[in-house]
């Protein structure tokens, strides 16, 4: 599989429920970073998180970090119609922030009023 | 809040032609990136460039592309002749950063490139 994979590829729920969403990744990293996408826009930032935290919170986000297992999820509680969109996790791998990111796959959520 | 942008938002161009994709940073950022998704697929990293150079670039990034500082505001993308699998969303996007200073990309809405 390749670095930074994001599943499921794509969710549809309900107003109100919950979305998880997940990403794997395969090299060491700095920090992961969650970004989202509306349909023919650019990537917005989410929020980031570092290598040495485990779980973060923003709003109704919140992420989580297990570098034993490689992997990130990123929950979006009492969803919004206006939370479609596309997900995706990047990896960083610079202490310095001077590299590139990597992203994922992406997950495409729809929001069902 | 300052905001990367990108121009044009669409451009059309038939195969083997010269195109320039511009963008213009935010103002205090440090190092610039080109991205491209093709179609919603996953998005590829095309270059990076700092201190007016290139820091680093993808198997993408051939002869056939070329980047530009050319003043202090613009970060070009060139592409000399393009081709069918050249249209994509390029996406430009800048960040500070800096030691110990973990920072996100700032993208802009992207230029939708279409080859004929």
């Amino acid at each position: 599989s390749q670095q930074g994979e994001e599943d499921p590829q794509a969710l549809s729920i309900q107003e109100g429920e919950n979305a998880t969403m997940n990403c794997s990744y395969k090299t060491s990293i700095n920090n992961l970073q969650w970004y989202r996408q509306n349909s023919g826009r650019g990537l917005v930032h989410l929020i980031l998180i570092r290598s040495n935290e485990r779980e973060k919170h923003s709003g109704r986000l919140r992420v989580t970090l297990d570098t034993s297992k490689k992997s990130s999820s990123l929950l979006i509680t009492a969803s919004r119609a206006a939370d479609t969109a596309s997900y995706f996790c990047a990896t960083d791998p610079s202490n310095f922030g001077n590299e590139k990111l990597t992203f994922g796959t992406g997950t495409r959520l729809t929001i069902i009023p | 809040e300052p905001e990367v942008t990108q121009t044009p938002s669409h451009q059309v161009t038939q195969m083997g032609q010269e195109v320039i994709l511009r963008c213009v940073p935010i103002s205090n950022h440090l190092y610039f990136y080109w991205y491209r998704q093709i179609l919603g697929q996953k998005v590829e990293f095309l270059v990076s460039f700092y201190n007016n150079e290139i820091s680093e670039k993808s198997e993408i990034f051939d002869d056939q592309f070329s980047v530009e500082r050319p003043d202090g505001s613009n970060f070009t993308l060139k592409i000399r002749s393009t081709k069918l699998e050249d249209s994509a969303m390029y996406f430009c996007a800048s960040r500070r950063s800096g030691i110990n200073y973990n920072s996100p990309l700032h993208f802009g809405n992207g230029t939708r490139l279409t080859v004929t």
